[in-house]
């Protein structure tokens, strides 16, 4: 039962422009999501998060936008850099299973000269 | 300050063969949990160490899973009898258990091949 999913497995864009990275969820109980960015042959890192309260949060080139009633999240980056190229990962966490993170299947982003 | 390491890297066992996976988590971390990355799919959710409480154990795929965290901080996670569905990248997190605590710092992570 995968209640987090990312249904683009790849995106390519072109250095400088706009990468969107879409997430959507199922569980109406998750009230906390972040994204991880994920190197070959490393951990996943932390890039960023929104609570449930806020429908936007932005970190630098990085903003995330939290869509309720929708179910729906994305991973805005401005403007993509040839170091963005990674696995990107949406995950959620429910505040009755804290801890417990249920990641998306990810996407891999390729930043393009 | 070190961050979460793993060891080994990679390894490759026969099936039927158990096998130990090492986790040394970030200093003065609380909260340490294991997850697995098959081929590819998602992070999935194994088990979970919060301080001195019982462990989280409902993501374990079977019983031939277990893990344990020692003293608070090194945790081992134990595979019997391997099978070749249990071929994956195997990552360990810790967090600090406060305010941030849903925020989960990786290790590198196990490759895991049965052969």
């Amino acid at each position: 039962d995968q209640q987090v999913k990312q249904n683009s497995p790849s995106l390519s864009v072109q250095e400088g422009r706009i990468s969107i990275l879409n997430c959507d969820y199922t569980n109406s109980m998750f009230d906390y999501f972040l994204w991880y960015k994920k190197y070959p042959a490393e951990g996943p890192t932390f890039l960023i998060s929104i609570s449930s309260i806020k429908d936007k949060n932005e970190d630098g080139r990085f903003t995330v936008f939290l869509n309720k009633s929708a179910k729906h999240l994305s991973l805005h980056i401005v403007p993509s850099q040839p170091g963005d190229s990674a696995v990107y990962f949406c995950a959620a966490s429910a505040y009755d299973s804290w801890g417990k993170l249920q990641f998306g299947a990810g996407t891999q982003v390729v930043v393009t000269p | 300050g070190a961050g979460v390491s793993q060891s080994p890297s990679n390894k490759v066992t026969e099936k039927g063969k158990d096998v130990e996976l090492r986790c040394d988590p970030i200093s003065g971390h609380t909260a340490l949990y294991w997850y697995r990355q098959s081929l590819g799919q998602g992070l999935e959710f194994l088990i979970y160490f919060q301080g001195n409480s019982a462990p989280d154990k409902s993501g374990l795929p079977s019983d031939r899973f277990s893990a344990e965290r020692t003293g608070g901080s090194v945790s081992t996670l134990t595979i019997q009898r391997t099978q070749q569905e249990d071929s994956a990248v195997y990552l360990c997190a810790s967090s600090s258990g406060d305010l941030d605590a849903e925020k989960q710092y990786f290790g590198p992570g196990t490759r895991l091949t049965v052969t």
